[in-house]
């Protein structure tokens, strides 16, 4: 059964504090990883990983990928109150084009303090 | 460019009525369909996907179902609502099944 799994489930930090979200995979047939922060109702995407290695940037999040590790990781420094939202980690597996799903993971749930 | 509607919004059903929600999209065709239903602070759960017309998924056995009656509809019902049907019900779209799935703003639905 295709699993993702993130951790912690929740976080309370400070302002200027730097996180790290873990998330962990075990599905057949890999084909890219997702970031996705939510914080009201849509959520909105952040950075897709489908190599192991590099690290995708954009502004205080960054993010790396371990195919032979399967997990991966989102980094945010300097946080700030903006930054609370659920964080949301997918996978997508298939065997190619559109058969491919897109699993989601448990979700963490950031709260930062001012 | 692409938009995706999902309605209503806000749903307060009684137990043992039924449901129907829709989700459609626009400017773009053929695209993979999601619906997902997530839990107060926690996970998106996938519930159905599709690649076409007709063509429809299942990944939990529920008291739900789907249907996509035409290419860039998504409907989710229900013939008869559980308690634990109530949470919040994302519809989503994909080109092709690749790449970052684009999100409807949801429906909480509340089952008294």
């Amino acid at each position: 059964e295709d699993k993702v799994v993130q951790s912690p489930l929740s976080l309370v930090v400070h302002e200027g504090d730097t996180v790290t979200l873990n998330c962990s995979y075990e599905v057949t047939n890999f084909r890219s990883l997702l970031w996705y922060k939510q914080e009201k109702k849509a959520p909105t995407f952040l950075f897709m990983l489908t190599s192991s290695g590099i690290e995708k940037k954009s502004g205080r999040l960054s993010s790396i990928l371990d195919k032979k590790e399967l997990f991966s990781i989102l980094n945010i420094t300097a946080t700030q109150t903006g930054d609370s939202a659920i964080y949301l980690c997918a996978v997508e597996a298939g065997y190619g084009g559109a058969t491919n799903k897109l699993i989601f993971g448990t979700g963490t749930l950031l709260a930062v303090q001012p | 460019s692409q938009t995706i509607h999902q309605w209503p919004a806000t749903l307060v059903q009684p137990v043992g009525s039924p449901l129907s929600l829709e989700c459609t999209v626009e400017g773009t065709s053929n695209p993979n369909l999601y619906w997902y239903r997530q839990a107060a602070g926690r996970g998106l759960q996938l519930l159905f996907y599709s690649v076409g017309i007709g063509q429809i998924s299942s990944e939990v056995p529920q008291n739900l179902s789907a249907s996509r009656p035409q290419d860039r509809q998504f409907i989710l019902s229900s013939k008869k609502l559980l308690l634990s049907d109530s949470g919040f019900y994302l519809c989503a779209w994909r080109d092709f099944g690749m790449g970052e799935a684009f999100f409807g703003q949801g429906t909480r639905l509340t089952v008294v």
